[in-house]
């Protein structure tokens, strides 16, 4: 699976739109983006995944460029509880084995 | 629905003693993952279970770590002996079989201590 460059941390003041960026400049044309958060003292929470096209959900977007390099998720309006570690994992879908390979994620800190 | 239960969710032990860690995953999910996070890391994947057999076991260290999926339900997972670098949040996580993006659904976790 392809690896993946997060900044440290972020910080986003509440209610402004929180963007997150990721690197995946290896990643090959079978594998997805996927995005998880984890919320201090709770496991990761999947969040939106893709594979070209831009996703939106009920939680966030997520855009990905044309060449598939790199990534952004967006939290339209973000509040004190999306405070998190957000982590963007690249992996095939499907087959056997359904590994996430976690890096060490983006600290997103909203600021009241 | 009810989510993953983990139990316990802190467990505090003395270096060279045993440990079981326990899970019960969403109800009617065939894929189960114990998952070690250290402190200031990402989770890592110490096995998968899909129904009651191993999918994938290759970063557990089997020498002490040892778990077991009876009935393709439950599952616990020992230490045995600890390490002092064991200290670790340990997660458990289910998946179904077809589900969005193949997502899956983490515990709380259990806090484990190693002094």
């Amino acid at each position: 699976d392809a690896k993946t460059t997060q900044p440290t941390s972020m910080d986003c003041a509440e209610g402004r739109a929180a963007n997150l960026p990721c690197n995946h400049s290896t990643i090959s044309g079978n594998e997805y983006v996927y995005w998880y958060r984890q919320i201090h003292s709770q496991g990761p929470q999947y969040i939106i995944h893709g594979l070209k096209n831009n996703e939106t959900n009920e939680m966030a977007s997520l855009i990905i460029t044309e060449d598939r390099k790199s990534s952004t998720l967006i939290l339209p309006h973000a509040t004190l509880r999306d405070t998190a570690v957000y982590y963007c994992i690249v992996r095939s879908y499907g087959g056997a084995t359904n590994k996430l390979i976690f890096g060490t994620g983006t600290l997103l800190a909203v600021q009241p | 629905e009810a989510g993953v239960a983990q139990s316990p969710r802190y467990k505090i032990i003395e270096k060279r003693q045993s440990v079981a860690f326990w899970c019960n995953p969403i109800s009617g999910h065939a894929t189960l993952y114990w998952y070690q996070q250290i402190l200031g890391q990402g989770p890592k994947l110490l096995i998968q279970f899909q129904n009651n057999g191993v999918v994938d076991d290759s970063q557990l260290p089997k020498d002490r770590f040892s778990a077991e999926r009876l009935k393709g339900v439950d599952s616990t997972l020992k230490i045995q002996p600890a390490k002092l670098e064991d200290s670790a949040v340990y997660l458990c996580a289910s998946s179904p079989l077809r589900g969005r993006g193949n997502e899956q659904f983490f515990g709380p976790g259990t806090r484990l201590t190693v002094l």
